[in-house]
């Protein structure tokens, strides 16, 4: 059964380092997301893509953010200059349309 | 802003037990209730629901959504120690793309 996929499954970095993570969604899905998950506490929409640009965004995906589908099969989200309140789960997800999203396995950021 | 809430936050029972968990949302242009497991990552995908009083079943899970109430319902029946995971419920609402979510229901199922 297709996955979404997640690279790399854990991230150490120092505050005010780049970093990118990456996924590659459902091959046939058309709508790109990217949520987080801070350490007990609810999982929260960052941003959907869909068609090459940015459809919808939070109040949280602030210029230190960025997304990109660099080619047809994998979607980045660049994180810049990154905070110690940046730590936490990364998810993307996948959907055929804008309803029943498809969640990979997660990329745990950790700040230092 | 939209709220979507669950309880309860935390629920342990025996194998076999039969748990509810519930799920309430406020939202102007609701469109759809989702819930999903949560075991050690990813959200798994359960249901999804957009009308209400049709039970959407997969085994041993079934689920609900009263639109006039502004509620959902996931029942377990003959729960197994691999059902022991977070349930999440989340809402999607009209011409947006995005899911928000409560704060899930951790289930602990104990042999």
């Amino acid at each position: 059964e297709p996955e979404v996929t997640q690279t790399p499954s854990h991230q150490v970095t120092q505050m005010g380092q780049e970093v990118i993570l990456r996924c590659v969604p459902i091959s046939n899905h058309l709508y790109f997301y990217w949520y987080r998950q801070i350490l007990g506490q609810k999982v929260e929409f960052l941003v959907s893509f869909y068609n090459n640009e940015i459809s919808e965004k939070s109040e949280i995906f602030d210029d230190q953010f960025s997304v990109e589908r660099p080619d047809g099969s994998n979607f980045t989200l660049k994180i810049r200059s990154t905070k110690l309140e940046d730590s936490a789960m990364y998810f993307c997800a996948s959907s055929v349309v804008s309803y029943t999203q498809y969640f990979g396995p997660g990329t745990r950021l950790t700040v230092l | 802003e939209d709220k979507v809430v669950q309880s309860p936050l935390s629920l342990v029972v025996h194998e076999g037990d039969t748990v509810t968990l519930n799920c309430s949302y406020e939202v102007t242009n609701f469109r759809s209730l989702l819930w999903y497991k949560q075991e050690k990552k990813a959200p798994t995908f359960l249901f999804m629901l957009t009308s209400s009083g049709i039970e959407k079943k997969s085994g041993r899970l079934s689920s609900i959504l009263d639109k006039k109430e502004l509620f959902s319902i996931l029942n377990i029946t003959a729960t197994q120690t691999g059902d022991s995971a977070v349930y999440l419920c989340a809402e999607i609402i009209q011409g947006a793309q995005k899911l928000v979510f409560g704060q899930g229901t951790r289930l602990t199922i104990n042999p």
